[in-house]
């Protein structure tokens, strides 16, 4: 089945202690995206990889890093994370033409406290 | 900057009743998607529309984009209990790749 998973699915955290959001595709995509969701803003884009290798900013990536070391992979770091990094967090990826057609894991709750 | 707007934000219906959401900007995009999420779980893409003034229909749902791009609806026709979730807009632009989203639209049919 073509799927996109995300591990844990639920995190709860306290001020500073790192931490890894891991993000997996099988569908040989190279596009994989990391998007944060609050209430009232929708979804906004944390970072994105156009390859392995190949990472770039988003719209929101202050207290955040990824890596591509994999094409299959792309983990969500957070170094010392802050209350203000509580949110929904989603990882997407497509591929090529339709990178504009994204396909969701199902998101991982993040509450730091 | 909210770049899209969706309206109305909240919308509970009876099933079988009509209804219509709105996705606005005042910039153009080369694209636009319409996704749809259930609680826990992720967006699912519904339908991409390209061209201004396009037209498609997914069963009880139609969705329209704008003629200058810059807009675009979504209308369920006799909406079913089941059609209840999150509705999102996504605007691409400059064929960037880069996805733009409303801040979503949620829908509540009741039997």
């Amino acid at each position: 089945e073509a799927q996109v998973t995300q591990n844990p699915r639920y995190l709860i955290t306290v001020t500073g202690k790192k931490l890894t959001v891991t993000c997996s595709q099988n569908m040989n995509h190279e596009y994989m995206s990391w998007y944060r969701q609050d209430p009232g803003l929708g979804l906004r884009q944390i970072y994105y990889s156009m390859n392995v290798e190949v990472t770039d900013k988003g719209d929101v990536p202050e207290g955040y890093k990824v890596s591509r070391k994999e094409k299959r992979n792309f983990p969500l770091i957070l170094e010392s994370p802050s209350p203000n990094q509580t949110s929904l967090y989603f990882c997407a990826s497509a591929g090529w033409p339709n990178y504009n057609e994204q396909f969701f894991g199902p998101g991982t709750r993040l509450t730091v406290l | 900057t909210q770049l899209l707007e969706q309206s109305p934000q909240f919308l509970s219906i009876q099933e079988g009743e009509n209804l219509t959401v709105y996705c606005n900007s005042s910039s153009v995009f080369s694209s636009l998607q319409w996704y749809r999420q259930e609680p826990g779980e992720g967006p699912v893409l519904l339908v991409t529309v390209v061209t201004g003034g396009e037209v498609k229909k997914l069963k009880r749902l139609t969705f329209q984009f704008g003629d200058a791009r810059k807009d675009s609806s979504l209308h369920i026709t006799a909406a079913q209990p089941g059609d209840t979730g999150l509705y999102l807009c996504a605007g691409e632009k400059d064929s960037s790749y880069k996805l733009i989203f409303g801040s979503g639209t949620r829908l509540l049919v009741r039997p």
